[in-house]
């Protein structure tokens, strides 16, 4: 139990929707990080949030999103989804800039 | 540009056996490196990490890695695998110990399969 939590575990959406997804961290985890692993790949790195500001981004176009809100829970969002968006979408929190990330068990996105 | 390689994407030991599970990775500067374990749906646990300091390393639930500069490799190992270890095993790279900015690297995974 890692005391990261998000929601919800699974849902079902459709091509050229918008989904957001949720996680909240332990007290005190001011950095959040999101990641999407899509089905027998690792996990790949979309972007990390520190005190609600994003400070870092990998190799995704614009239409995926994030929030941090004061209390360091988090969105992600992503818009006109596609087909190959479908996977497990993870976040990790941390305290501190060199402190352990710890995981939550994830999103389970399905676009049909 | 940082990358991992788990060459073996599936193996298969007997209970009881010994395990090592390959990784190498290329990194521009000086990184840390990880073992992530996964069971089926569920998120990434931390098994070790490794900076600085002996190349051998500890973690949980009875694994270890060795750092091996020239061969830019972190290879985990176990003595003796129990059934519970059938999950996913995920080596990573970061520039801290929580992925910094640029966020963790993973690769893409061995599956480890126990035999009775």
């Amino acid at each position: 139990e890692t005391g990261v939590t998000q929601s919800p575990t699974h849902l079902i959406k459709t091509r050229g929707q918008q989904v957001t997804l949720r996680c909240s961290s332990q007290s005190g985890h001011n950095t959040v990080s999101w990641y999407q692993q899509a089905l027998g790949q690792g996990p790949q790195f979309i972007f990390q949030y520190y005190r609600e500001e994003e400070n870092g981004r990998g190799n995704f176009p614009p239409r995926f999103s994030g929030l941090q809100f004061p209390n360091y829970s988090s969105e992600l969002n992503v818009n006109a989804l596609e087909l190959d968006d479908s996977a497990l979408y993870l976040c990790a929190t941390k305290g501190w800039e060199y402190a352990e990330a710890f995981f939550g068990q994830g999103t389970r996105l399905t676009v049909v | 540009a940082q990358s991992v390689t788990q060459p073996d994407i599936h193996i298969t030991v007997s209970e009881g056996a010994s395990l090592e599970l390959r990784c190498n990775y290329s990194y521009g500067a000086t990184p840390y490196l990880f073992w992530y374990v996964q069971s089926p749906g569920q998120g990434l646990q931390l098994l070790l990490k490794y900076f600085s300091g002996d190349t051998l390393v500890q973690g949980i639930k009875g694994f270890e890695a060795e750092f091996k500069r020239s061969q830019s490799s972190f290879n985990l190992r176990k003595p003796s695998v129990h059934w519970s270890d059938a999950a996913e095993y995920f080596c990573a790279v970061g520039r801290d110990s929580g992925g910094g900015a640029d966020g963790l690297t993973f690769g893409k995974g061995t599956h480890l399969i126990i035999q009775p």
